[in-house]
C-alpha cells in the first residue's frame, strides 16, 4: 500500500540534543512538507521541498534543518537551537511540486510527538 | 495579515443542523483550496478540495469558493456528533510566481456537534 511513514511515533529529547525525525513516502510525490502543531493550534510550515536536492524555508524554520537527497525521503532535524521543540510534527506530500494549479492534495503521515525531557 | 485565516471557535451546533465554516486567504494568486478534518491527536484527513469559483458538493459536505472575495467555506449538512473535530482550511500559494507551491494551513475551527 502506498503512503507516508513517519518514525518514531514518540520521541524524547534531552536539552541541547539534536534529533532527527524520519519521513518516507512511496507515493512517487514530488513535493514534501514538514509542519509543527502545538496544542490547540493549526499547522505551521517549517520547511518544504518541491524536488530532490532543493528545499525552501517555511514560516518557522529557525532551529530546524532538512535534506532531500532522495525523492522518497525528507528527514527533519530538530537542532539544539530550537528552544521550544515540544510539539506534534507532521510530514506531508503532494503529487505536484512546481507549476500553477494542478493537484496539490496533501497526504499526511501519522505524526511524531516530540517531548523535551 | 496571516496568509490563511479561520475563526478558532468553538462553533457549537445541534445535531442535524447545518455547520458553516469559513476561511479567508491573502494571496490572490492562490489556485487550490482544501478542507481537512483533524481529530484530537490524529493526522488531518482530506474532506474536500475545490479549484474553481462556485460550489462543490460531496455527500453532506459543500465547499464554496469566491476568489474575488478571497473566501472559501465548508457547509456540513445534517451535522452528526461524529463530525465534532477541528476543521483546517489549506491554500496553495505560489510565492515565486508559479515556480513552486507552498501549502499553508489556517489555525483551524473547532466544531462541536451537540447530541
Amino acid at each position: 500500500d502506498g503512503g507516508i511513514t513517519q518514525s518514531p511515533k514518540y520521541l524524547f529529547r534531552k536539552e541541547g540534543q539534536n534529533v532527527t525525525l524520519s519521513c518516507e513516502q512511496n507515493l512517487n510525490h514530488d513535493a514534501m512538507y514538514w509542519y509543527r502543531q502545538d496544542p490547540g493550534q493549526g499547522l505551521r510550515l517549517i520547511y518544504y521541498s518541491q524536488i530532490v536536492n532543493d528545499f525552501q524555508k517555511g514560516d518557522i524554520a529557525e532551529g530546524y534543518s532538512v535534506s532531500r537527497e532522495k525523492k522518497e525521503s525528507f528527514p527533519l532535524t530538530v537542532t539544539s537551537a530550537q528552544k521550544n521543540p515540544t510539539a506534534f510534527y507532521l510530514c506531508a506530500s503532494t503529487p505536484m511540486g512546481r507549476g500553477l494549479g494542478g493537484n496539490t492534495e496533501a497526504f499526511f503521515g501519522q505524526g511524531t510527538r516530540l517531548t523535551v525531557v | 495579515q496571516k496568509e490563511v485565516e479561520q475563526n478558532s471557535g468553538p462553533l457549537s451546533v445541534p445535531e442535524g443542523a447545518i455547520a458553516s465554516l469559513n476561511c479567508t486567504y491573502s494571496d490572490r494568486g492562490s489556485q487550490s483550496f482544501f478542507w481537512y478534518r483533524q481529530y484530537s491527536g490524529k493526522s488531518p484527513e482530506l474532506i474536500m478540495f475545490i479549484y474553481s469559483n462556485g460550489d462543490k458538493e460531496d455527500g453532506r459536505f459543500t465547499a464554496q469558493l469566491n476568489k474575488a472575495s478571497q473566501y472559501v467555506s465548508l457547509l456540513i449538512r445534517d451535522s452528526q456528533p461524529s463530525d465534532s473535530a477541528t476543521y483546517l482550511c489549506a491554500v496553495t500559494l505560489s510565492p515565486y510566481g508559479g515556480a513552486t507551491n507552498k501549502l499553508i494551513f489556517g489555525t483551524g475551527t473547532l466544531l462541536a456537534v451537540q447530541p
